[in-house]
């Protein structure tokens, strides 16, 4: 079955880098179609799409967000990696990592990592 | 703010019908047939109730269902019970964005 797990720090300042890791099974990302993405829900607060890659090492990321993301994937360790630069309290969030087939689901998502920013 | 529309809050009493609109544009929901919807219960992940507008994964009950109709897409739950009290939001694929979630509604059952 697919399970999605995401892991990195708990608390970070303002002004770092974040860098949060997507450890998955049960499915492989060089598998034509397949996808992951992150998402994050600051609390209380919406849902928000940020990043997501495919198969085909194509990134897509949300425009306001863009020119502080990036995301890379480790096919060997079943891993993708997502980094934040410059994060602000406002970026305090869970985190999500989700699984995506086609042009718009998420089918499997992972746990969820609380990150709080603050100094 | 989200880019796709959705009423704060609905309200129903158990074996009642409710329906969560969510309301985007000609480059999201009126233009692709890639609408989901997702059910996240308090502090857990959420979960997919819906894909491609009205398709229901393997365990999901019929009484979710989902439809669009120009801009607005809609997801309709039958027969309340409950454990369907929990938040929802809708996405869609968009041509300018990718991706676009709701702003989500809180579902309580009276």
């Amino acid at each position: 079955q697919i399970t999605l797990k995401e892991s990195g720090p708990t608390l970070v300042k303002p002004t770092q880098t974040l860098t949060l890791t997507c450890t998955f099974s049960g499915f492989s990302l060089n598998t034509r179609g397949v996808g992951v993405g992150w998402i994050r829900q600051p609390p209380g607060k919406a849902l928000e799409w940020l990043a997501l890659i495919y198969w085909d090492d194509d990134k897509r990321y949300s425009p306001s967000l863009k020119s502080r993301l990036t995301i890379t994937k480790d096919t060997s360790k079943n891993q993708v990696v997502l980094t934040m630069t410059n994060m602000d309290p406002v970026d305090t969030a869970t985190y999500y990592c989700a699984h995506r087939v086609g042009l718009g689901t998420f089918d499997y998502w992972g746990q969820g990592t609380l990150v709080t920013v603050s100094s | 703010q989200s880019a796709l529309t959705q009423p704060a809050s609905v309200s129903g009493s158990p074996g009642q019908s409710i329906t969560i609109s969510c309301t985007g544009t000609s480059s999201d929901i009126g233009g692709y047939n890639f609408v989901s919807w997702y059910q996240q219960h308090p502090g857990k992940a959420p979960k997919l109730l819906i894909y491609e507008v009205s398709n229901r994964p393997s365990g999901v009950p019929d009484r979710f269902s989902g439809s669009t109709s120009g801009n607005t897409a809609s997801l309709t739950i039958s027969g309340l019970q409950a454990e369907d009290e929990a938040d929802y939001y809708c996405s869609s694929y968009s041509s300018s964005t990718t991706l676009v979630f709701g702003g989500g509604t809180k579902l309580t059952v009276l």
